[in-house]
């Protein structure tokens, strides 16, 4: 009963190297999306999709990629890392935008630039 | 204003006592409302959803004001388990969830 799964859960990467946070999902959820958090600022959307295909900004998208080929999967991908990007990251899926669901989270990405 | 505000905590209280936590929404549009817990360095996880006559499960009752865009969280006869940071989540149709800042609870022995 894997729920939404992340990987990696730590890492540590240079200003400007590029890397993907990986998230997938095996309930069958249509909306998926990304949140960083940080301290004092709650969770921020940053990226969602509301099925295979289609994806849209949220509230800081700002440097930050996603695609979402399958239903199971939505990668978050960082371009060209920078320190402000240091956050948490965690990636939640919830089985419609349309209905009245609940949101499941995976265990979060702890992401350090340098 | 942010769309979703609460209690800017931290609340300190002794095990059995009984906490109240209040979030308000701006969005009038917003049709469904939660709770979420969430323990240090962990993920959020669905503590309950709330209804519009208001629930209870266990310990733990929430209210929504409608009229008031308001939403409360009851902790009675707090545990040292329940110390956490709490979560208030509103969202509408074809809306993204929208969280706010939270609010951390410390239960003392």
């Amino acid at each position: 009963n894997a729920g939404v799964t992340q990987t990696p859960k730590f890492q540590v990467l240079k200003t400007g190297q590029s890397m993907t946070l990986q998230c997938a999902q095996d309930m069958n959820h249509e909306y998926m999306s990304w949140y960083r958090q940080d301290p004092g600022m709650g969770l921020r959307l940053i990226h969602y999709s509301v099925g295979a295909g289609i994806t849209d900004q949220g509230e800081v998208p700002n440097g930050y990629n996603v695609s979402r080929s399958t239903t199971e999967d939505f990668p978050l991908r960082l371009l060209s890392a920078a320190p402000s990007q240091t956050s948490v990251y965690f990636c939640a899926s919830s089985y419609s935008a349309e209905l009245v669901a609940e949101a499941f989270f995976g265990q979060g990405t702890r992401l350090t630039v340098v | 204003r942010k769309e979703v505000e609460q209690d800017p905590g931290p609340f300190n209280v002794p095990e059995g006592a009984t906490v109240a936590f209040n979030c308000t929404y701006s969005n009038s549009a917003s049709q469904s409302f939660f709770w979420y817990r969430q323990d240090c360095r962990k993920e959020p996880k669905l503590l309950m959803s709330v209804y519009s006559s208001g629930n209870e499960d266990g310990r733990f009752t929430a209210q929504l004001n409608r009229a008031s865009q308001y939403i409360s969280l009851l902790i009675r006869d707090s545990k040292l388990s329940d110390s956490a940071t709490y979560l208030c989540v509103v969202k509408g149709y074809g809306q993204n969830f929208v969280f706010g800042p939270g609010t951390r609870l410390s239960v003392l022995p």
